[in-house]
């Protein structure tokens, strides 16, 4: 199955940028979606298809996906942005779809 | 508006099968795929499968297969995921979620059903 790689934490200061990876062979031939998940939530879709960003999610929120690695970036980042954050692509060898192990963003 | 509903949670023993429901409203209920993702304690995302409702077809996560079901009901607008052979390592939050395509992102989900499974 296709391996999905993300750093389990990040932090940042508030109003810095924050830079979430996802690692896998040829990503950048994937299609990649990011998630936020707050504590006791369902996933929310943050950036769908590499870097559009769907209606009601702030323009601070941008990606990107190139080689073997996908990049979440948030900038100005607020407090309210802490979360858990996940990759997800579709291996269209298998039909299956997956998603990373999650990385933690701390506003500190 | 777009709503999936769930059922409620279950507690279940080892050995045992759990079937969760999703409802979809607010759209025309074969146009979406339904995904089932589920989330153990304190752990991330793990994909289980996914259903098109349109004809009942189904792709499972390899890891399920065999153990999981995915079932649809048109007249009802409502998925069902059953789980058989379950053990302690399946208590999690069940969640469903659609996709517009089947490679397409999760742009809906349910609530989320908490299964344990206990003895």
């Amino acid at each position: 199955s296709y391996v999905l790689t993300q750093p389990p934490s990040v932090s940042v200061a508030p109003g810095k940028t924050a830079r979430i990876t996802c690692g896998g062979n040829n990503i950048g031939s994937k299609s990649v979606h990011w998630y936020q998940q707050k504590p006791g939530q369902a996933p929310v879709v943050v950036i769908y298809y590499d870097s559009d960003r769907p209606s009601g999610i702030p323009e601070r929120f941008s990606g990107s996906n190139s080689g073997n690695t996908a990049t979440l970036t948030i900038s100005s980042v607020e407090a309210g942005d802490e979360a858990d954050y996940y990759c997800q692509v579709w291996d269209s060898s298998s039909d299956h779809r997956g998603f990373g192990g999650g990385t933690k963003l701390t506003v500190l | 508006q777009v709503q999936l509903v769930q059922s409620g949670a279950e507690v279940k023993k080892p050995g045992a099968s759990v079937k969760v429901s999703c409802k979809a409203s607010g759209y025309t209920f074969t146009s979406y795929y339904m995904h089932w993702v589920r989330q153990a304690p304190g752990q991330g995302l793990e994909w289980m499968g996914i259903i098109n409702p349109s004809g009942g077809s189904t792709v499972y996560a390899q890891k399920f297969q065999g153990r999981v079901t995915m079932t649809r009901d048109t007249s009802t607008s409502t998925v069902y995921m059953e789980l058989s052979s379950l053990r302690s390592e399946d208590t999690a939050v069940y969640y469903c979620a659609t996709s517009g395509y089947s490679y397409g992102s999760n742009d809906y989900w349910g609530q989320g059903t908490l299964v344990t499974v206990s003895s």
